[in-house]
């Protein structure tokens, strides 16, 4: 098993380009998350996803899309990229048992907007 | 919201026990108590969660007062490589969840 993983490590931008990151589960989870993480800072969770095509809004969802077409993945866009968007992005996915939630983590994408 | 409340930062030699603390004084009674934990900028790693009950596994035990305001998050013999930022999170799930990292506690082991 791969667990959960991201595409790409890493990545510059130029403000307004548009990119997407891809995250990948081979769990068969139900769930999963996109957070971002600023330097100093906890994640912060930017959308999630409770099944295959659905989405739904967290924290902070101003500035990006995403997507569940098929259940293992769950894509996270932006459209136009902003320096504030430089961040390091984590996915996570995750099953319940019961009201009980363990969150798997991948990797993490670094992104910086220039 | 933040729920929860953890130090900063704190030390702890290598070999003896960490004991991270958090308070949740606002935890609902059907919310579950989550300890994560953050290794130089890794994704974060889960390592043990609990309702009421005090619970260990195989990395920690959780600690979690009667009245569930607080708990504390036990590594018994801290090795370097569990310098890391701890996160304690309250959060109750039926559809998934949206957990709160805050800004966690971050644990240097000192050799």
């Amino acid at each position: 098993n791969a667990g959960v993983t991201q595409t790409p490590k890493f990545r510059v931008l130029k403000t307004g380009q548009s990119m997407t990151l891809l995250c990948a589960q081979d769990m068969n989870h139900e769930y999963m998350y996109w957070y971002r993480q600023d330097p100093g800072m906890g994640l912060r969770l930017i959308h999630y996803s409770v099944g295959e095509g659905t989405t739904a809004k967290g924290e902070v969802p101003d500035g990006y899309n995403v997507s569940r077409l098929k259940k293992q993945n769950f894509l996270l866009g932006l459209e136009s990229a902003a320096p504030s968007q430089t961040s390091v992005y984590f996915c996570a996915s995750s099953y319940l048992t019961g009201a009980q939630e363990t969150q798997y983590f991948g990797p993490g994408t670094r992104l910086l907007v220039l | 919201d933040a729920k929860t409340t953890q130090p900063p930062s704190m030390d702890c030699a290598e070999g003896r026990a960490a004991n991270l603390p958090c308070n949740h004084s606002t935890i609902s009674g059907n919310e579950y108590v989550y300890w994560y934990r953050q290794i130089h900028s890794q994704g974060p790693q889960y390592i043990i969660h609990g309702l009421k009950n005090n619970e260990t596994n195989e990395m920690a035990s959780l600690i979690i007062t009667e009245d569930r305001k607080s708990s504390t998050l036990i590594l018994p013999h801290a090795t370097l490589r569990d310098t890391a930022v701890y996160y304690c999170i309250v959060s109750y799930s039926n559809t998934g969840n949206q957990f709160y990292f805050g800004t966690g506690t971050s644990l240097t082991v000192i050799p």
